[in-house]
């Protein structure tokens, strides 16, 4: 049982626009900021967004991150089949002082 | 651009302890902090613990009577040693550069991940 709730699978069409939820706690997200991973098939996980909302340099405009107290939901715009992988929340516990993360949502492009 | 590599045995016995390394290239090890992740198969991310440059460690509560993870600033690598495994120790284990100013912290890079079978 992880620590931080995301759904466990999501779909959309290419061109469409999907959103990934993740749900912690004021020991986590309502206190620290929120990274986000997207770990393409047989691959280690990559940085997405950290800062809650800030990309890194090489990941596309279309990816975007937003915090609100206790949740927290990463948006993709634009869905390309490249896009197909699955996508972890992350986040800072200060009970466990040391990172959490949520069980993962599979995203699939029809 | 950093670079992390893990290397060690990918079979490992019952009760015998699991040794991996970590080999940090283009960069130096002397700053940031320094993570070692697992998942097993079919699951999602467990954090195992970090060492920052200076030997200091923190690790998961639920892991830390068989943790030890150690930072050799000299060969610019960090290791981890995970004693008494089972079966349940099985999983991808994954390094990782962490980042941390005030409440924001992320991972990145991430090194490719080894495969660590715990079976006799």
């Amino acid at each position: 049982q992880s620590v931080l709730t995301q759904p466990p699978s999501t779909s959309g069409t290419p061109g469409q626009t999907i959103t990934i939820s993740c749900s912690g706690s004021t020991s986590n997200i309502g206190t620290n900021a929120v990274s986000w991973y997207q770990q393409l098939p047989g691959t280690a996980p990559k940085l997405l967004i950290f800062s809650n909302n800030l990309r890194p340099s090489g990941v596309h405009d279309g990816v975007s991150g937003s915090k609100s107290g206790t949740s927290a939901s990463l948006a993709i715009s634009g869905l390309q089949s490249a896009d197909e992988a699955d996508y972890y929340c992350a986040s800072w516990d200060d009970s466990l002082n040391g990172p959490v993360f949520g069980g993962g949502t599979k995203v699939t492009v029809l | 651009q950093v670079q992390l590599q893990e290397s060690g045995p990918g079979l490992v016995k019952p009760s015998e302890t699991l040794s991996l390394t970590c080999a940090v290239s283009r960069g130096s090890i002397s700053t940031y902090y320094w993570t070692w992740m697992r998942q097993s198969p079919g699951k999602g991310l467990e954090w195992i613990g970090h060492v920052y440059y200076s030997g200091s460690t923190q690790y998961n509560p639920s892991l830390r009577s068989r943790v030890t993870i150690s930072v050799d600033t000299s060969k610019n690598h960090f290791s981890l040693r995970l004693s008494s495994v089972t079966a349940a120790d099985t999983a991808v284990y994954y390094c990782a550069r962490g980042t941390h100013q005030m409440s924001v912290r992320w991972f990145d890079p991430w090194g490719q991940g080894t495969l660590v079978t715990v079976s006799s």
